[in-house]
C-alpha cells in the first residue's frame, strides 16, 4: 500500500523565519510528487517533482526530491503571515493511473 | 492552468434528504475525476475514482450505495450523497488530471456539506 508521511504535523514561526517541511513516501513505481497549499478552500498547486536533485523554485518557495532516500522537502524563506496554511504532499504511482496518495499535511502558522 | 469548478460551494440539508454535487472541468476533458472528503484539520481522503463511461471505483470503507457517482460526460462528474446524515457533513473536493500536463491534478473549490 502506498504511503506518504509528512512532518512536522504543525509548526509555528515568526515572520521572516525560514521553514523546511518534510515529506517521505513509499510507493510502488513512483511517477511524481506534488506539493499543494491549502488555505480555507481546496488545495492550490505549488510544485510537481519527478526527477531527483533538481530544485524547483517559485519566489520564496522551493522544493527538491530525493528518489534514492524517498523524500522531498519544501522550503519557505522569509515567511509571511500569508504563508499560513496547510501544506500537503501527494505522490502519484504509475500503477495507479492518475490517483494521488496524500500525506496528512503540515499546518504552518506564521505569526507577525 | 486548467480550471475545475464545483457546484454548489456550500449546501445545508436536512437528515434523510439527498444532495447532488457537480464537478466540471472547464477547459479540458477529463476521463477520470477523483472525489475526496476532508474533515476539519485532517488531510484529503480519497473516496472514489470516477470514470467516464464506466462504473466508479470506490475506496475501501466507502459505501457505493450511499455515495452515488455518475461520470456523465468528459467534463462532468456528479456525487450524490443519498439519505444524508449529520456524520456526512464534511468538505467534499473533486479533482481532475489534465493529461496534457503530465497528470497534474487540478482541484475544484470544494463543497461544504452540512446535514442538520
Amino acid at each position: 500500500e502506498d504511503k506518504v508521511v509528512q512532518s512536522p504535523l504543525s509548526l509555528v514561526v515568526h515572520e521572516g523565519d525560514t521553514v523546511t517541511l518534510n515529506c517521505s513516501y513509499e510507493v510502488t513505481n513512483f511517477r511524481s510528487l506534488l506539493w499543494y497549499k491549502q488555505e480555507k478552500k481546496a488545495p492550490t498547486f505549488l510544485f510537481m517533482l519527478t526527477s531527483s536533485g533538481i530544485e524547483k523554485k517559485s519566489g520564496r518557495l522551493s522544493s527538491i526530491l530525493d528518489k534514492k532516500e524517498l523524500f522531498s522537502i519544501l522550503n519557505i524563506t522569509a515567511t509571511q503571515t500569508g504563508d499560513s496554511a496547510v501544506y500537503l504532499c501527494a505522490v502519484g504511482s504509475r500503477n495507479a493511473g492518475n490517483m494521488l496518495t496524500f500525506g496528512g499535511g503540515t499546518r504552518l502558522m506564521v505569526k507577525p | 492552468g486548467a480550471v475545475v469548478s464545483q457546484h454548489p460551494s456550500r449546501v445545508i440539508c436536512k437528515s434523510g434528504t439527498s444532495v447532488k454535487i457537480e464537478c466540471r472541468s472547464l477547459d479540458f476533458q477529463a476521463t477520470t475525476m477523483f472525489w475526496y472528503r476532508q474533515f476539519p484539520k485532517q488531510s484529503l481522503m480519497l473516496m472514489a475514482t470516477s470514470n467516464e463511461g464506466s462504473k466508479a471505483t470506490y475506496e475501501q470503507g466507502v459505501e457505493k450505495d450511499k455515495f452515488l457517482i455518475n461520470h456523465a460526460s468528459l467534463t462532468l462528474s456528479t456525487l450524490t450523497v443519498t439519505s444524508a446524515h449529520p456524520e456526512d457533513s464534511s468538505f467534499y473536493i473533486c479533482s481532475a488530471p489534465d493529461r496534457g500536463v503530465d497528470y497534474e491534478q487540478y482541484f475544484g473549490p470544494g463543497t461544504r456539506l452540512t446535514v442538520t
